[in-house]
């Protein structure tokens, strides 16, 4: 497996434009992670899948950002409208279970500046 | 809230050196500690964990050590190489319940050559 795969893996835009970051998990993970890491505050879970369903929102800092996750090969990350504060490498992570002692598996990142 | 405390920041060591990183949690609940590497331009990574039965756990340069009591465990590197420039993130999570793993802030750690 080619590991967890993240589109693009750089993104610059202008305030106020829709931005959508893209993921592909581990074939068979059944849980799907979306962290945004800045260094002020570092890597913030936004929200998890388990099997497609969203299970926990609450780090999706506000209404400007929506997740999907269509099926269990692709999930989406949407900002609309994008602001500069927005600016971070955001992370897909997946991972087969959830309990405590699996390894979360790490995309690329995509680098996002909002300008 | 804040459950895993992270220190600290930045690091820098000269190679050869002892690099340490301490981290803190709230939640003795808590029963497996793991510790993320991360590269620049890389996502994070496992490098190594522990569980609250043992208070060290070794491999190879990398020694985790734990105290239950203080509720606190840190991250040794031993002879630290340039190549162990990173970012490192503590994180802690519930080995038997399904719920989300916490981590630390991270350090980035420089290692002068």
């Amino acid at each position: 497996d080619a590991g967890v795969i993240q589109s693009p893996r750089h993104e610059v835009t202008e305030m106020g434009q829709e931005v959508t970051l893209r993921c592909k998990p581990i074939s068979g993970h059944d849980y799907l992670f979306w962290y945004r890491q800045t260094m002020m505050r570092g890597l913030e879970l936004l929200i998890y899948f388990n099997n497609n369903v969203p299970i926990d929102d609450s780090g999706m800092p506000e209404d400007r950002f929506s997740a999907k996750m269509p099926n269990a090969s692709f999930s989406t990350l949407k900002i609309q409208p994008s602001e500069p504060r927005d600016s971070a490498v955001y992370f897909c992570a997946s991972s087969p279970s959830i309990a405590g002692n699996t390894e979360a598996f790490f995309g690329q990142g995509t680098r996002l500046t909002v300008v | 809230q804040q459950q895993v405390k992270q220190s600290p920041q930045s690091l820098i060591v000269q190679k050869g050196g002892i690099s340490i990183i301490n981290c803190a949690y709230e939640n003795t609940a808590f029963d497996y500690f793991p510790w993320y590497q991360q590269f620049p331009g890389k996502g994070p990574a496992l490098l190594i964990a522990i569980r609250p039965d043992v208070s060290e756990k070794k491999e190879g340069r990398f020694t985790i050590s734990f105290n239950k009591s203080a509720k606190q465990f840190s991250l040794h590197i031993m002879d630290s190489q340039p190549g162990d420039s990173a970012t490192y993130f503590c994180a802690a999570s519930l080995l038997n319940r399904d719920d989300k793993i916490i981590f630390g802030k991270g350090t980035r750690l420089h290692i002068l050559p």
